[in-house]
């Protein structure tokens, strides 16, 4: 069981907006900032979001986060098939002294 | 070119122990923070352990604590994972992971762990 909550998939059509929803508490997003990683199949992660909505360079714009209280989200525009992957998202805990993420969204492009 | 590279990874019996290096290139190792992650065969990203750049503050999964010690030689721009008493479900790729600015921005391809008899 993940300290944070994410739907364990989504799915959409090439063009297609969609979003991925992640849950925590007040000890982790609550109080600290939210990453997102993506996750190519047979491949290592790799940061996508880092503090609730900032891209690294190379990361496209059509990739956004958000945060609000307890709860952030994934959202990813202009669909393609390239974006098809496990994504998750991450953050602090401060109870815990430690990373946790969320259990991870399969992303279908159909 | 930035890159982390792990070893040390292998088949090993319940109980026993194993230690996974880390080996970082193309930055100032010492200036970061670096971290373990794993991922069990057909599961999600599971944070392992994390430790300062100057080695000063550590800590651990509760799921790992008091089994596996995490250390670096900043000398040798190397980050390790000492890992004893290991269950089958210890069995995962571990990757190690450089948190500076950015969290966990940079990942090493990951070593794969397995524990059993």
């Amino acid at each position: 069981q993940s300290v944070l909550t994410q739907p364990p998939s989504a799915s959409g059509t090439p063009g297609q907006r969609v979003t991925i929803s992640c849950s925590g508490s007040s000890s982790n997003i609550g109080s600290n900032t939210v990453n997102w990683y993506q996750q190519l199949p047979g491949t290592a992660p790799k940061l996508l979001i880092y503090s609730n909505n900032q891209r690294p360079s190379g990361v496209p714009d059509r990739f956004s986060g958000s945060k609000s209280g307890t709860s952030a989200s994934l959202a990813i525009s202009g669909l393609q098939s390239e974006d098809e992957a496990d994504y998750y998202c991450a953050a602090w805990d401060d109870s815990l002294n430690a990373v946790v993420f969320g259990g991870g969204t399969k992303l279908t492009v159909l | 070119e930035v890159q982390l590279v792990e070893s040390g990874g292998g088949l090993v019996q319940p109980g026993g122990s194993l230690r996974l290096s880390c080996a970082a290139s193309g930055f100032t190792f010492s200036s970061y923070e670096m971290n373990w992650v794993r991922q069990a065969p057909g599961k999600g990203l599971e944070w392992v352990s994390y430790i300062s750049s100057s080695g000063s503050t550590i800590y651990y999964a509760d799921s790992v604590k008091g089994r596996f010690t995490i250390s670096r030689d900043n000398a040798k721009n190397s980050l390790y994972l000492q890992m004893n008493s290991l269950r089958a479900e210890d069995t995962a790729v571990y990757y190690c992971a450089r948190w500076g600015t950015r969290p966990l921005d940079v990942w090493g391809k990951g070593t794969t762990v397995t524990v059993s008899s």
